[in-house]
């Protein structure tokens, strides 16, 4: 099955600067790479993700890029905000035809330092 | 509004109990899976299904099961707690087939612990 490894396991910023969270993953089949946002005792809600098709993606302050050839797709949060510290979970599809269940990373926790 | 709830939020029960977490949602999404969340594991996949009267295994389904007779709901039914077992479970659901790579809309979770 798929393998989703995710890094740094936390991470500490100060306002303003920018935030850059990493996944690798196995199966060079997938194409389809989401990222969750979790706030403390919420329930993880998806802020952005990725086909395979296209290389990077924007939403305002969050951006997320891949890289097929090297199987690793990444967060980035610039200007960074108070409300964006929470845990963010990346995750992957296995290869086509097997489904869309999903593997999800171990999480980052962001901290952003006012 | 749509939405997606789930039951008991809170539950502590003893090992060797069956325990039943109700998962219910509106949106009439075919596919319904149930994850659990463990500090340094993330989200871990139980079992899913979809459609009714499909189910699946996830990575983590030994001493789970679940069944699907209608479309709204997903039990998942733990057949003898284990201590192991204590964990924040949630629920999810998505629209489209097997094949379509949608957003996974998550219940609000429940806290189970295994005494």
């Amino acid at each position: 099955g798929e393998n989703v490894e995710q890094h740094p396991s936390t991470l500490s910023v100060q306002e303003g600067d920018s935030a850059v969270i990493k996944c690798t993953y196995s199966d060079s089949a997938s194409n389809y790479f989401p990222w969750y946002k979790q706030e403390l005792g919420k329930r993880p809600q998806l802020i952005i993700d990725i086909r395979s098709n296209v290389g990077e993606k924007k939403d305002q302050r969050i951006a997320v890029t891949l890289n097929k050839t090297a199987k690793h797709f990444s967060l980035h949060i610039t200007e960074t905000q108070p409300e964006d510290s929470a845990v963010y979970f990346c995750a992957a599809p296995p290869g086509k035809a097997a489904g869309n269940k999903l593997t999800f990373g171990g999480g980052t926790r962001v901290l952003v330092k006012p | 509004d749509a939405e997606i709830t789930q039951s008991p939020r809170h539950k502590i029960t003893e090992t060797g109990r069956q325990v039943t977490l109700a998962c219910h949602q509106t949106w009439n999404h075919n596919n319904m899976f149930w994850y659990r969340q463990d500090l340094g594991h993330g989200l871990r996949l139980i079992h899913y299904s979809y459609g009714v009267h499909d189910t699946n295994k996830g990575e983590v389904s030994d001493g789970y099961s679940v069944s699907r007779s209608n479309t709204e709901d997903l039990p998942l039914t733990l057949e003898s707690a284990a201590s192991s077992q204590t964990s924040v479970y949630f629920c999810a659901s998505s629209e489209g087939g097997p094949d379509d790579y949608n957003e996974q809309f998550f219940g609000p979770g429940t806290r189970l612990t295994v005494l």
